[in-house]
C-alpha cells in the first residue's frame, strides 16, 4: 500500500559531523514533502519543505534532496549540534488531498558530544 | 506566544470516562487539524476543519470521538467512554488556507487511560 517510511530508525553522529536522514515514499502522486523535528514531549516542528518540481532546497544548516526517480527524500544537517538530537519525520501530502499530511515512522537522531 | 496552544498538556483518566481537549490555533489560520500519535510512530491524521466546517474525518475517528470548531477559532476534541487503546498524544495543527500550506503543530495533549 501507499506509505512513507524511513530506512534507519536510529542514527548516532558525532558533534560537528554532518547527518543524513533518509526517507522513501511509494506514491508517485505525492507532490509536497516536509521534514519535521520532534523533541521529547513537544509537537513536531517544521524544518524545511520541498515541492515535487524541485530536487534540492537549502535552509539554515539543513538541505532537503528529492529524487523522484527512486522516490527518495533526504534531510542533511550540517555541523550537527547536540540541540539537533530529536526524532525526525518526513511527511508528504498528495495531489488528491493537500490537507492530509502522511507521516513516516521517524528516525531518532542522537548527537554525541 | 503566538503559536498553536493545547490544553491540557496531560490528562489521566479511568476507562469509561469522557475527556475533552482544546486547541487554539494561530490566530490568522483558518484550517485546523487533529492528529493522534503513539509512542515511536508518526502522527496519524484524525480530522480537519476549514473555518467551522469539518471537511474530512479519518477512519481512525470512531463514533466515540467528536470534534467541533463552533466559531472557526478554537477547536475541541472529545472522546467518550475512553478505552485503554485511546492512550496517545493528541496533536493539533493549524495552517493558512493556501495551496500546499505548512501545518504548524501545538505541543500536544498526552492522554493516559487507566
Amino acid at each position: 500500500g501507499e506509505s512513507v517510511g524511513l530506512h534507519l530508525p536510529t542514527l548516532s553522529v558525532q558533534e560537528g559531523d554532518n547527518s543524513i536522514i533518509n526517507c522513501a515514499y511509494s506514491n508517485s502522486a505525492s507532490d509536497y514533502f516536509i521534514w519535521y523535528k520532534q523533541e521529547s514531549g513537544k509537537g513536531p516542528q517544521f524544518i524545511i519543505d520541498i515541492r515535487s518540481n524541485m530536487d534540492k532546497r537549502q535552509g539554515q544548516r539543513v538541505t532537503v534532496l528529492l529524487n523522484k526517480t527512486v522516490k527518495h527524500l533526504s534531510l542533511q544537517i550540517a555541523a550537527t549540534q547536540p540541540g539537533d538530537s530529536a526524532v525526525y519525520f518526513c511527511a508528504e501530502t498528495r495531489k488528491t488531498s493537500y490537507d492530509k499530511v502522511i507521516f513516516g515512522p521517524g528516525t531518532s537522531l542522537s548527537v554525541i558530544p | 506566544d503566538t503559536g498553536v496552544s493545547q490544553d491540557p498538556r496531560h490528562k489521566i483518566t479511568k476507562r469509561g470516562q469522557n475527556v475533552t481537549f482544546r486547541c487554539d490555533p494561530i490566530s490568522e489560520h483558518n484550517r485546523l487539524y487533529w492528529y493522534r500519535q503513539t509512542l515511536g510512530q508518526g502522527p496519524e491524521f484524525l480530522t480537519y476543519f476549514q473555518n467551522e466546517a469539518q471537511l474530512e474525518k479519518s477512519r481512525l475517528l470512531s463514533d466515540r470521538f467528536s470534534a467541533e470548531r463552533p466559531k472557526g477559532s478554537f477547536s475541541t476534541l472529545e472522546i467518550q467512554r475512553t478505552e485503554q487503546g485511546d492512550s496517545a498524544m493528541y496533536l493539533c495543527a493549524s495552517s493558512f488556507s493556501l495551496e500546499e500550506e505548512t501545518q504548524y503543530f501545538g505541543p500536544g495533549t498526552r492522554l493516559l487511560v487507566l
